[in-house]
C-alpha cells in the first residue's frame, strides 16, 4: 500500500535492550523524520533526514541512532533501552517544495520495563 | 530558538457551536509557515490547515478557519459548527525556511465535542 507504514505498532522490552523501530514510506520523499510525543510536550523532533545517507540531530537525540541507506526506510534504533524512552514514537515524510507538509506514519507505542 | 506555546491544555463545547483554539508562537524569523495537526484517538496526525506567514488573508479549510496575527505571533484555529468527530487533540506547528523541514510543536489542546 501507499503511504508510510511503521513496525512494530506496539512493542514492549526491557531496561538496556536494543529496540529498532522501523520507517517505510513509498513516495520517495527526500525528507524523514523521527518525533517522539509524551504528554505536555507534543512532539518532538529525534532525528531527521533530507536524503540517503544524510542524518542530522533533532531537539532530543540522545539514546537514539538513525541510518538511511535507502530512500524509502528509515530505522530508529535504541541501543540501551531506558525507562525515560517509553513513548509514542512517530515516524513522518516531506517533500522538498514549498508546501513544507509532513505526512505521518501511524506510530509506534513503546514501553520500556 | 522557535517556541510554541498552546496555552490550553482541554477544552470542551457543545455539538454544532464554535470553539476557538489558542498558539502563540516566538520567532525572529520573517519567512514561515504555521500549522493545525489534528490527532483523533486513532493516533493518527492529520494536517487540518496551513498558513504562510507572508499571506496576510487567513486560511480557511471548510468548518476550519484561522486568525492569523503576525504583529502579535498569534495562530487561532476556529472551528465552526463543531462536530462529534472534532473531537481529538490539536496541535500547532511552526516551521521556518531553511530550517531543513523540520516542525516545531505546541504543547496541544484536547478538545472534547459534547452532544
Amino acid at each position: 500500500d501507499a503511504g508510510i507504514t511503521q513496525s512494530p505498532r506496539y512493542k514492549i522490552t526491557e531496561t538496556g535492550r536494543q529496540v529498532t523501530l522501523m520507517c517505510h514510506q513509498t513516495w520517495s520523499h527526500s525528507y524523514m523524520f523521527w518525533y517522539r510525543q509524551d504528554l505536555g510536550h507534543g512532539l518532538r523532533l529525534i532525528y531527521y533526514s533530507a536524503a540517503a545517507d544524510i542524518t542530522d540531530k533533532g531537539e532530543v537525540p540522545d539514546g537514539y541512532v538513525v541510518s538511511r541507506s535507502k530512500t524509502e526506510n528509515f530505522p530508529l534504533t535504541l541501543e540501551s533501552a531506558t525507562r525515560s524512552q517509553t513513548s509514542v514514537y512517530f515516524c513522518a515524510s516531506s517533500e522538498i517544495d514549498s508546501s513544507y507538509e509532513q505526512y505521518f506514519g501511524p506510530g509506534t507505542r513503546l514501553t520500556v520495563t | 530558538a522557535q517556541t510554541v506555546t498552546q496555552s490550553q491544555p482541554e477544552m470542551s463545547v457543545q455539538e454544532a457551536e464554535t470553539v476557538t483554539l489558542s498558539c502563540t508562537y516566538d520567532t525572529s524569523e520573517n519567512n514561515y509557515y504555521l500549522f493545525w495537526y489534528k490527532q483523533p484517538p486513532s493516533r493518527q496526525m492529520i494536517l487540518v490547515i496551513r498558513q504562510e506567514a507572508y499571506k496576510q488573508q487567513n486560511a480557511t479549510e471548510n468548518r476550519f478557519s484561522v486568525n492569523f496575527q503576525k504583529a502579535a505571533k498569534s495562530f487561532s484555529l476556529k472551528i465552526s459548527d463543531s462536530q462529534l468527530g472534532d473531537t481529538a487533540m490539536y496541535f500547532c506547528a511552526f516551521i521556518w525556511n531553511n530550517a531543513g523541514n523540520m516542525l516545531t510543536f505546541g504543547g496541544g489542546t484536547r478538545l472534547m465535542v459534547k452532544p
